[in-house]
């Protein structure tokens, strides 16, 4: 089974306005965090956002929030007043505890490029 | 901190040469992570260290990759025989252990295999 899923292979959205992406996860570890990155067309991966499986309330860092709806195992990422350098692939990705198999590694889902247009 | 370094930015061999990918993780960072990303495939884990030993190889394609990390601030990912599917960004990134942030990528090899 997929442990991250992003439906949307592309989104379009005008500038200043707000966007939603897509993430839902699979995990049945109670511990486990959630993250966001960017790859703008130069290829870099930039980290944007974490939501750790007990934070109380949803992460936010200057225009990116993550709708973490627990119950739902969704990961929303929440891009608010779009820029056109927000043009880039946006991808979600789940780290579960540091133990057995699954040590410190990061899952990723496929990506969602958001285009920005003026 | 310089991040994660990451050598060569690109390269161009011919199939059947040997390829070598370089990458240096921040220091202190105790896990460190080879990702490959193809249009087909998206984003591939490879191999990762935890303090310089291999915990998971399985998602080497095959014999002709190998990996190693000989201390704690260098890791190889060697390509020998290329071929061209193997054609690719790969990805080095690092992170310390439990480290919520931690996880923090190189720039990437762009590798073309012709």
């Amino acid at each position: 089974a997929q442990k991250i899923t992003q439906t949307q292979p592309g989104m379009f959205v005008q500038e200043k306005e707000a966007v939603t992406l897509d993430c839902t996860y699979d995990t049945s570890d109670p511990s486990y965090g959630l993250f966001w990155y960017k790859q703008p067309s130069s290829g870099e991966m930039i980290f944007l956002i974490y939501q750790g499986s007990y934070d109380q309330q949803n992460a936010t860092e200057g225009r990116y929030s993550l709708n973490f709806q627990k119950a739902r195992k969704s990961a929303n990422l929440v891009i608010s007043a779009s820029q056109l350098g927000d043009s880039a692939m946006y991808f979600c990705a789940m780290r579960e505890a540091d133990r057995g198999s699954t040590l410190g590694r990061l899952y990723f889902g496929r990506g969602t490029q958001l285009t920005v247009w003026p | 901190d310089a991040g994660v370094i990451q050598s060569p930015r690109h390269e161009v061999t011919e199939m059947g040469q040997e390829v070598t990918l370089r990458c240096k993780p921040i220091s202190g960072h105790d896990y460190l992570f080879w990702y490959r990303q193809t249009m087909m495939r998206g984003l591939e884990l490879l191999i990762y260290f935890n303090n310089n030993v291999p915990i998971d190889d399985s998602g080497m394609p095959e014999d002709r990759f190998s990996a190693k990390m000989p201390n704690a601030s260098f890791s190889t990912l060697k390509i020998q025989p290329s071929e061209p599917r193997d054609s690719a960004v790969y990805f080095c990134a690092s992170r310390a252990q439990g480290g919520a942030y931690g996880y923090t990528f190189g720039s990437g090899t762009r590798l073309t295999v012709v």
